[in-house]
């Protein structure tokens, strides 16, 4: 079965950078995107950007570009994004979502979400 | 960009039908048949119940439904039952520049 498992809950202060890892299973790794997608406390969801996991390419909206890298190591079948520049509007509880394929723009698989906190 | 517009909370007895709208413009709802609906039980991951405005995944119950009418996309969740209490997000496809637009979600609460 399909299991995406992300890392553990994050505390950081403003200005610093953080990791957030999702290790996939159960289908072939480099046959769907990811994308990430973060929920900000009672709030609702917004996309952050999809890596291709065959090839690495990289999609980010405007709103993120030059503050978000997503990297893949299909060694481990594990996607990452960094945040750096933190401030605290961007604590969240950030997930990994598979790409439905197909060109079919929905999200069929989630992690189970890593809260990043942001705080001096 | 602007998130789709979507009511903050519908409530109904069981086995009634709610119906949740999702609107949006003429760049990602009206654009695109690329709307998608989460459900989301409190603490949990969002769980795809709708693509492509009225496709069920496998395994999602058929009293889910889906529709598009403009700008504006609905769930409607018919014979209400007690798990169907969740918050439910809609999602479109907006095109190369922005992508993706969430609405804020919406409480449904079964009576």
């Amino acid at each position: 079965q399909v299991q995406l498992v992300q890392s553990g809950a994050e505390v950081k202060k403003p200005g610093a950078s953080v990791k957030v890892s999702c290790k996939a299973s159960g289908y072939t790794f480099t046959n769907y995107q990811m994308h990430w997608v973060r929920q900000a406390p009672g709030q609702g969801l917004e996309w952050m950007g999809i890596i291709n996991p065959s090839t690495g390419f990289t999609t980010y909206p405007h709103k993120f570009q030059g503050r978000v890298t997503m990297t893949r190591d299909t060694s481990t079948n594990t996607v990452y994004m960094e945040l750096s520049s933190l401030g605290s509007d961007d604590t969240a509880v950030y997930f990994c979502a598979r790409d439905l394929g197909q060109w079919r723009h929905a999200f069929d698989f989630w992690g189970q979400g890593t809260l990043v906190s942001v705080f001096s | 960009q602007s998130a789709l517009t979507q009511p903050r909370s519908v409530s109904g007895s069981p086995g009634q039908s709610v119906t949740i709208s999702c609107t949006g413009t003429s760049n990602d709802v009206g654009d695109y048949n690329s709307v998608s609906w989460y459900q989301q039980h409190p603490g949990k991951a969002p769980k795809l119940i709708i693509y492509d405005v009225t496709v069920r995944p496998s395994g999602v119950p058929d009293r889910f439904s889906g529709s598009k009418s403009g700008n504006t996309a609905s769930l409607t969740i018919s014979g209400l039952q007690a798990e169907d209490e969740a918050d439910y997000f809609c999602c479109s496809y907006a095109g190369t520049f922005t992508f993706y637009v969430f609405g804020r979600g919406t409480k449904v609460t079964v009576l």
